[in-house]
This record gives C-alpha cells, structure tokens and sequence, in this order.
C-alpha cells in the first residue's frame, strides 16, 4: 500500500533551516508528483508547491519561492522540503503528499505530517 | 491565483442528517476540485476528486457535484465518524488553493 512516512518534529530558532523528509514506499515514486501542505495552528490547509520526482521540476506557490527548495532522491524514493529564514509564524506541521502522474492531479495519499516549531 | 470560498464556515448536525457544503472558485475551472477530510491532529484524508469521483474506500454517503465555479460537497446520512473538518481543493492552475475548511459539528 501506499506510504508516505515524514521525518520527525523539529525545534528551530528564528533564521534557522529546516529540512523535513518524506519517504515513499509501496508505488513507482518517479511516478507521480508530491505535494507539500503546510497547517499552522488551529488554521486551515496551505499548499506549499510540488515536485516531480521523475524530473526533478518544481513549482513554488510565490509566497515561499524565494526560501523553500523541494528536492528528490529516487536512490532512496525520499523528497525533502527545505525551508530557509525561519520565522515564528512557520511554526506548523507539514504534510508531503501523493499527487498523480500528471501535475494538474488530486492528492490521494498524505504523510502523517511533520511538526515544525519555530521559538527562541 | 484562483480564490476558494467556502460555505458554511461550520454547521452543527445530527447523525442520519444530510449535509451539504459548498465551494466557491474566483474563476471558472474544470473539475479538478477535490475534497478532503480533517480529524483534530490527524494528517487530512482524500475523499473525492474530479468534483465527483470518490477515492478508492470512500464510502458512497460522500458525494461531490458541480461545475464551472460553484462545486458541492454532501453526505447523505452523517455517520458518528464523520464529524470533522472539510475542505475543498482547486488543481486546475497554480497554485493549487484550498478553501478555508468547513466544521462539521455535533448538534
């Protein structure tokens, strides 16, 4: 089946990075785009970017595209998410997720999500 | 970037009731709106894409419809699990935009 299994919570300090793993197991991995989602506290979902794993293209929603860099490594089917310049208003959990062989389609599977706190 | 509206913002209800909630887009899209399902500090669940078409294990109380910018999301008899928080998806451009999520309550 289908997993996608997140590196563990991290406590950063403000202007610090992070960098949050996602492994994928039980399908072809170049196979079908991940997306990453970020969920602050008590709010609602946001959509982050996505990556190719096949080519390694990425898209970046404007408000992260000069501090996030999504990378691949099909060695070990892993995407990384790293976030650069950290703030307390990043604090959030981050969810990799499975999107579908072309970009323009629907997330079916999600990663149990990363907790990231930001504090000084 | 294309806007998602939600509504209701939250609605409290009765197992057996049917519930619905709808999306808004800020412009015409395809289909490619998704629905998604929220517990308290669990990671969300995908339940529908392509507007109507449920993920595999979905139960058939969920339902999606609609078309162009206004698409509905309902459950025809809301079970004990189902109380959480719903949200829609646009991925018919970048960025993909969510809606700001529906509570769905006990009454």
């Amino acid at each position: 089946q289908v997993q996608l299994e997140q590196s563990g919570a991290e406590v950063k300090k403000p202007g610090a990075s992070v960098k949050v793993s996602c492994k994928a197991s039980g399908y072809t991995f170049t196979s079908y785009y991940l997306h990453w989602v970020r969920q602050a506290p008590g709010q609602g979902l946001e959509w982050m970017g996505i990556i190719s794993p096949f080519s390694g293209s990425t898209w970046y929603t404007q408000k992260f595209r000069n501090r996030v860099t999504m990378t691949g490594d099909t060695s070990t089917s892993t995407v990384f998410m790293e976030m650069s310049g950290l703030r307390s208003e990043d604090t959030a959990v981050y969810y990799c997720a499975r999107g579908g062989g072309i970009s323009t389609s629907a997330i079916d599977n999600w990663g149990q999500g990363t907790l990231v706190t930001v504090s000084s | 970037d294309i806007q998602m509206t939600q509504s209701p913002s939250s609605l409290c209800a009765s197992v057996g009731d049917r519930v619905t909630i709808t999306c808004r887009t800020s412009q015409v899209i395809t289909n490619y709106v998704a629905w998604f399902q929220q517990k308290p500090g669990k990671a969300p669940k995908s339940l529908i894409y392509a507007a109507s078409n449920l993920q595999s294990g979905v139960p058939s109380r969920f339902s999606g419809s609609g078309s162009g910018r206004d698409f509905n999301f309902t459950i025809s008899s809301l079970q004990p699990e189902d109380f959480a928080t719903y949200y829609c998806q646009q991925y018919n451009s970048y960025p993909f935009t969510f809606g700001p999520g529906t509570k769905v309550d006990v009454k």
